[in-house]
């Protein structure tokens, strides 16, 4: 079976540090995968978005950057944090269409950033 | 933009009753549909998802009903228990460029009494 996993869970970091968050998945190949921001109370919002190793689509600009080193390797960075960078992250994958179009996105468990 | 000081919308409901939780979407293209389920501190879940050539859709203890003509979507909890209380999402899909994406609703916080 497939699974994903996001580290790490929680982070404090000062503000103008860098950042990088990992994310992988096991158990399938060729994986759509997404980054996604959660603040309180609020929808997800996209961040970045990959079909294949080193092919990263953004959705909204920002402070963040986002690299597919490896097929399943998903990871989320920053050369210096800001305030508003603070949130909770949440990694997720996909079958790409050709593979499945009907098939939903599948999550972390998410990393709760905090800027200090 | 986001709006300042949104309060998720909550329901509460007494363990044993059924739940119903609704969605609007917003695009008439949108053909694929999912209900996730959040409990604090983690990431969605997924619970069941439907077509858009569909008007309902049966899991276990969850069912999803679709209404294309006034763009709503539902999801009903049979005989809710403490462990359903959650932060609930729809999404919707679209197509984007050669791909799609999901738009997430901004959740309805379901709160089970005992």
């Amino acid at each position: 079976s497939q699974t994903i996993h996001q580290w790490p869970a929680t982070l404090v970091q000062p503000v103008g540090s860098p950042l990088s968050l990992e994310c992988t998945v096991e158990g399938t190949s060729n994986p759509n995968l997404y980054w996604y921001r959660q603040a309180a109370g609020r929808g997800l919002q996209l961040l970045f978005y990959s079909v294949g190793i080193g092919q990263i689509s953004s959705e909204v600009p920002q402070n963040l950057s986002a690299s597919r080193p490896q097929d399943r390797q998903f990871i989320l960075s920053s050369k210096k944090l800001l305030l508003s960078d603070s949130g909770f992250y949440l990694c997720a994958w996909s079958v790409p269409p050709h593979r499945g179009f009907n098939q939903p996105q599948h999550f972390g468990d998410g990393t709760r950033l905090s800027i200090l | 933009g986001e709006s300042v000081g949104l309060h998720l919308p909550t329901l509460s409901v007494q363990e044993g009753d059924n739940s119903i939780i609704n969605c609007a979407y917003s695009n008439s293209a949108s053909d694929y549909f999912i209900w996730y389920k959040q409990e604090s501190g983690k990431g969605p879940q997924f619970i069941i998802d439907i077509r858009s050539n569909m008007d309902k859709r049966q899991g276990q203890r969850v069912t999803v009903l679709l209404n294309k003509t006034v763009k709503h979507l539902s999801l009903q909890i049979a005989a809710t228990q403490p462990g359903d209380s959650a932060v609930y999402f729809c999404a919707e899909r679209k197509m984007w460029g050669s791909n799609y994406k999901l738009t997430f609703g901004k959740g309805t916080l379901l709160t089970v009494n005992p």
